[in-house]
């Protein structure tokens, strides 16, 4: 069966240092992956979709990064942090055989705080 | 551009009795419309999906979803809530507006299930 890895779990970053936060999925190939970021506890904005190994599409201009260095690993990044990036940044995947059609699997979770 | 709307910040209903959370939609094309549940400091679990065919979909739990093309809505439904349903409610849609990759989630609405 598949499954997701996320972590850290919690994390807690003065302003200005860097980050990385790392999603591995397990027992499928080829997935698309996505990092979501969710503020407040409420609605989910995607950040960054991956359809392949080095191919990263954002979606919104911001201080953050992702790279997909293996098939099944996707990692977001930013090299000075800023108060607004504190939330509860998720990971998700669905097989590329689906298409359009398919649902999404997430992660637990990795909850940023910036201080 | 496709959105996705959730009209109701809160839906409280007593156990028992039946439950909707609405979802109304903007896609391009044919919509994929999705329902996902988060509890507290999780990640999101897929409900259920519709695709094409019957307008009445079934998910996990006992819920269930009717899509409604004229109202373009996809209310999530259950005959009969229990207090374990309580949590957070997404709708989602992909659609062709961006070659189907992106997943655009409502910004949710939280279910409370009083006993």
């Amino acid at each position: 069966s598949q499954t997701i890895h996320q972590w850290p779990a919690t994390l807690v970053q003065p302003v200005g240092s860097p980050l990385s936060l790392e999603c591995t999925v397990e027992g499928t190939s080829n997935p698309n992956l996505y990092w979501y970021r969710q503020a407040a506890g409420r609605g989910l904005q995607l950040l960054f979709y991956s359809v392949g190994i080095g191919q990263i599409s954002s979606e919104v201009p911001q201080n953050l990064s992702a790279s997909r260095p293996q098939d099944r690993q996707f990692i977001l990044s930013s090299k000075k942090l800023l108060l607004s990036d504190s939330g509860f940044y998720l990971c998700a995947w669905s097989t590329r055989a689906s298409g359009f059609t398919g649902e999404l699997f997430f992660g637990e979770g990795s909850r940023l705080t910036v201080l | 551009a496709q959105s996705v709307a959730q009209p109701e910040d809160q839906v409280n209903v007593a156990e028992g009795n039946p439950l909707t959370v609405k979802c109304t939609y903007s896609v391009s094309g044919n919509p994929y419309l999705f329902w996902y549940v988060q509890y507290p400091n999780r990640g999101l679990q897929f409900l259920l999906k519709y695709i094409t065919g019957d307008n009445l979909v079934k998910g996990s739990y006992g819920f269930e979803a009717e899509f409604n093309k004229s109202q373009t809505s996809f209310h999530l439904k259950k005959p009969s809530a229990l207090v374990s349903d309580s949590a957070l409610y997404f709708c989602a849609v992909r659609g062709l507006d961006t070659g189907g990759f992106k997943t655009i989630f409502g910004a949710g609405t939280r279910l409370f299930v009083k006993a």
